[in-house]
């Protein structure tokens, strides 16, 4: 069937120390694979994305790497801040009959302590 | 902030009754898709209205249905609630139905007892 999963359910790292959230995704049709903030009381934010005939790209203290193979996504987070504090979900975006949809994993939750 | 607004921001209902979620798209975008959010979960497909038209639909029974309005704006209808049906419902619009790219709204928390 179709998934999206992840790793870890929570990740604690401190203020400053890079954070690596993992994702495992079973579909093999996915254009685009999204990552998403989601604060507490918020809809999802788009952090950064790649297209399935990537392996990497790169944002403002973000990394997105994407691995075809072992079907295989992260996000990592450069000197984490309290800020990015948040649940974080990635989804792949399947393109069919006409229209998109997005498969959400079910989240990590990052905690920054000072 | 994403441009998309939803109301109401919460809302409780009893088992059995209907209930009229609204979602107002991103000046500009023609798609609205809903989602409905489980606690502790990711986000599910419900469905996505294009040009005021159903235009795909995950795995939710028909008394999940919608509407789309000519100037885009969007009503997720739920018929004889269950408890099971407590969730954020989350709406997200695209330029078209083409574009992978959605952006959320805040959501409606639907509380039903």
């Amino acid at each position: 069937g179709e998934s999206v999963g992840l790793h870890l359910p929570t990740l604690s790292v401190q203020e400053g120390d890079n954070s690596i959230i993992n994702c495992a995704y079973s579909n093999s049709a996915s254009d685009y694979f999204i990552w998403y903030k989601q604060e507490s009381g918020k809809g999802p934010q788009f952090i950064i994305d790649i297209r399935s005939n990537m392996d990497k790209r790169q944002g403002q203290r973000v990394t997105v790497l994407l691995n075809k193979t072992v079907k295989h996504l992260s996000l990592q987070i450069a000197a984490t801040q309290p800020g990015d504090s948040a649940v974080y979900f990635c989804a792949e975006n399947i393109l069919s009959g006409g229209y998109n949809k997005l498969i959400f994993g079910a989240g990590t939750r990052l905690a920054v302590h000072p | 902030e994403t441009g998309v607004t939803q109301s109401p921001t919460h809302l409780i209902k009893t088992r059995g009754q209907q209930v009229t979620l609204r979602c107002s798209s991103q000046s500009g975008h023609n798609t609205v898709s809903w989602y409905q959010q489980a606690l502790g979960q990711g986000p599910q497909f419900i469905f996505q209205y294009y040009r005021e038209e159903e235009n795909g639909r995950g795995n939710f029974p028909p008394r999940f249905s919608g509407l789309q309005f000519p100037n885009y704006s969007s009503e997720l209808n739920v018929n004889a609630l269950e408890l099971d049906d407590s969730a954020l419902y989350l709406c997200a619009s695209s330029a078209d139905r083409g574009n992978y790219e959605q952006y959320f709204g805040p959501g409606t928390r639907l509380t039903v007892t």
